[in-house]
């Protein structure tokens, strides 16, 4: 079957570095997307990986290995803004997207 | 890699108007385009398959006449959300790719019918 794990929440302090880790088990597979989510709003797209490899953008990286089913979204210099969910789609052969269930990331001061 | 651009942004227009989406493929001649809307708290869904020179084929449920794509050329294809509604309001999001790539996705429009 088709899956993606991602942890449930974490908490990271302003100003560090977290990562969020994904894996993924697809039929097929055409990359992998990185959304923002704050409470009560619709998903904001971060980043889509399809190569291995990192792919920076700011403050945010986005990671993948396609051997390892694996991929991580690297957030630097967090600010309380940053306090929102994040999640991992995989997208499948038919380029419909796998959706994990979601990572409440908390930032403290 | 391969660049997909997507425009606008974002758009805000009342709600009767028509409004409209451009994916352009940046380094490469797109024969197939891909239109995908975002519904809260939801998978992304397609919404239709586009290829360069024909009619789109639409997914099941997908009004035909209200959302018009064009795929004119190898690097252009538009969506036009005809007669909008709040209800339209979303993030829509369009994907690229030759024969010989993987697909590469825009950016998204996230679209507010007020």
């Amino acid at each position: 079957g088709q899956n993606i794990d991602q942890p449930t929440e974490m908490t990271a302090t302003e100003g560090a570095i977290v990562q969020i880790n994904c894996t993924y088990q697809t039929s097929g597979f055409n990359g992998l997307f990185w959304y923002q989510q704050h409470a009560g709003e619709a998903p904001t797209f971060l980043s889509y990986n399809v190569l291995d490899g990192l792919e920076e953008k700011g403050r945010f990286s986005s990671f993948l290995s396609r051997s390892k089913g694996y991929s991580y979204l690297l957030l630097k210099e967090l600010q309380m803004k940053d306090s929102a969910s994040y999640l991992c789609a995989a997208m499948d052969s038919n380029y419909q997207l796998i959706w994990g269930a979601g990572t409440k990331l908390i930032i403290k001061p | 890699g391969a660049v997909v651009s997507q425009h606008p942004s974002r758009v805000i227009c009342k709600s009767g108007t028509s409004v409209k989406i451009e994916c352009r493929s940046l380094d490469f001649q797109a024969t197939t385009m891909f239109w995908y809307r975002q519904f809260p708290k939801k998978s992304l869904m397609l919404m239709a398959t586009s290829n360069e020179g024909s009619k789109a084929t639409y997914e099941q449920g997908v009004e035909k006449d209200k959302f018009l794509i064009n795929h004119a050329s190898l690097t252009l294809s538009t969506l036009t959300v005809t007669s909008a509604h709040p209800e339209d309001s979303s993030f829509y999001i369009c994907s690229a790719r030759s024969t010989d790539t993987e697909a590469f996705f825009g950016q998204g429009t996230r679209l507010t019918v007020v």
